[in-house]
């Protein structure tokens, strides 16, 4: 079956400006994760999602960032005001339930000019 | 503060030959481990994992081992190809916890 899909594959942006990355989970599964991985650094936690809702937003940098998940399937993570320190792959992952095997996404190349 | 870590950033083995990739965590609250592959340009590929009420679990070609009084764990592969070839990262995920922690990854080159 299909896997986790999460457009674009790249995004190059500046400064200052407003970005959406998109993630497409797996069929039937309830979990969502965002995580960001940097250059050198194994991926970060961001927010985990069950359902339609953020159970756990502790991951996210600052208030520029913010994600969503309305129908309890795709999921949109927003930020504003980007920043160069916000370059970096934003990966999605998604799991059957809390606490079974994540799932991972391509991920999405953000590059902040 | 890194919890999961992976000392050694790159490893070359010969094809044929035992690939053992290793990794140290911090937090005893850690009850959940996991390898996942990585290519360049995709997302981590979930490998192995293993149950902290576990020593071992092998799957084919890969075995991981948890040794928790030392807090350490190793990936073994045998015998490895140059398909292998690709970043390595070690995960954990604390009791009744759901966010991986990920260790910095090792760097696998099988070489034929």
């Amino acid at each position: 079956g299909a896997g986790v899909s999460q457009t674009p594959s790249n995004k190059v942006t500046e400064k200052g400006k407003y970005v959406e990355l998109r993630c497409d989970p797996i069929s039937g599964h309830t979990a969502l994760y965002w995580y960001r991985q940097s250059l050198g650094q194994g991926p970060e936690f961001l927010i985990y999602f069950q359902g339609t809702g953020a159970a756990d937003d502790s991951g996210l940098p600052n208030d520029r960032f913010f994600a969503v998940r309305p129908e309890g399937s795709v999921s949109t993570l927003k930020i504003q005001r980007t920043e160069r320190g916000d370059s970096a792959m934003y990966l999605c992952a998604s799991s059957l339930d809390f606490r079974d095997t994540q799932y991972f996404g391509p991920g999405t190349r953000l590059t902040v000019l | 503060d890194q919890q999961v870590k992976q000392n050694s950033p790159s490893l070359s083995v010969q094809e044929g030959r035992i690939s053992i990739l290793n990794c140290d965590y911090t937090n005893s609250m850690f009850d959940y481990f996991l390898w996942y592959k990585k290519y360049p340009a995709e997302g981590p590929t979930f490998l192995i994992s293993i149950s902290s009420i576990k020593d071992k679990n092998e799957d084919g070609r890969f075995t991981v081992f948890l040794n928790k009084s030392a807090k350490h764990l190793s990936l073994h592969i045998v015998p490895s190809q140059p398909g292998d070839s690709a970043v390595y990262f070690c995960a954990a995920i604390a009791n009744s916890g759901y966010a991986l922690n990920f260790g910095k990854g090792t760097s696998l080159l099988v070489t034929p």
